[in-house]
């Protein structure tokens, strides 16, 4: 049994530039939701895709987007970078979205834009 | 508005002696929490749910409605507990709302 694997692990890209940062769920598991975490803060909540479709995003712009695959990987776009989405993103699976399961988190892509 | 906090940033307590990392929420609906751990050049992983009412590496955590409070106790710290633990507030859908973290130091 895999875990969740994210690529590139580590990113540089210039303000005004657009990133793909991509996610292999756990075998088995349908849910991926990502997460942004600034240095020194806890991870916050970007969106969540179930079976390919968007379920639910937090308070993110919508130059934030996403799309889950039918294999259940993921892809987290982001266009017009800014100085402050620099931070590390991390990707998360989950059986389901019940919060009866927990999250099995990827080691992160760690994006800094200059 | 949705929010976990938790106040300290470092606690550093001595091997043998109790822990307790505090957390509070701040939520309209029933709530669901979580701590998650990571330790040093890992991945963050769930460390125990408020729901399962279990001991995972002889930490607990009781939810305190009055309170609002999801504290995590451990009564005789470890060398190998010393990680960064974030508490976690689940909304509906299993979208988690994450407090800022406590690194826990537990210094021989």
């Amino acid at each position: 049994e895999t875990g969740v694997t994210q690529s590139p692990t580590h990113l540089i890209k210039t303000r005004g530039q657009q990133v793909t940062l991509r996610c292999s769920s756990q075998s088995g598991h349908n849910t991926v939701s990502w997460y942004q975490q600034a240095l020194g803060q806890g991870p916050q909540f970007i969106f969540q895709y179930y079976r390919e479709e968007e379920n639910g995003r937090g308070n993110f712009p919508p130059r934030f987007s996403g799309l889950q695959f039918p294999n259940y990987s993921s892809e987290l776009n982001v266009n017009a970078l800014e100085l402050d989405d620099s931070a590390l993103y991390l990707c998360a699976s989950s059986l389901g979205t019940s919060s009866n399961y927990g999250y099995t988190f990827g080691s992160g892509t760690r994006l800094t834009v200059v | 508005a949705q929010r976990v906090t938790q106040p300290e940033k470092l606690l550093s307590v001595f091997k043998g002696a109790p822990v307790e990392l505090k957390c509070n929420y701040s939520y309209s609906g029933s709530p669901e929490l979580f701590w998650y751990v990571q330790y040093s050049r890992q991945r963050l992983q769930l460390l125990l749910r408020h729901i399962s009412r279990e001991s995972i590496k002889g930490f607990t955590a009781d939810l305190n409605k009055g309170e609002t409070s999801f504290h995590l106790k451990k009564p005789f710290a470890q060398e190998e507990d010393s990680a960064m633990y974030y508490c976690a507030l689940s909304l509906r859908g299993n979208k988690l709302v994450f407090g800022a973290g406590t690194i826990l130091r537990v210094k021989s």
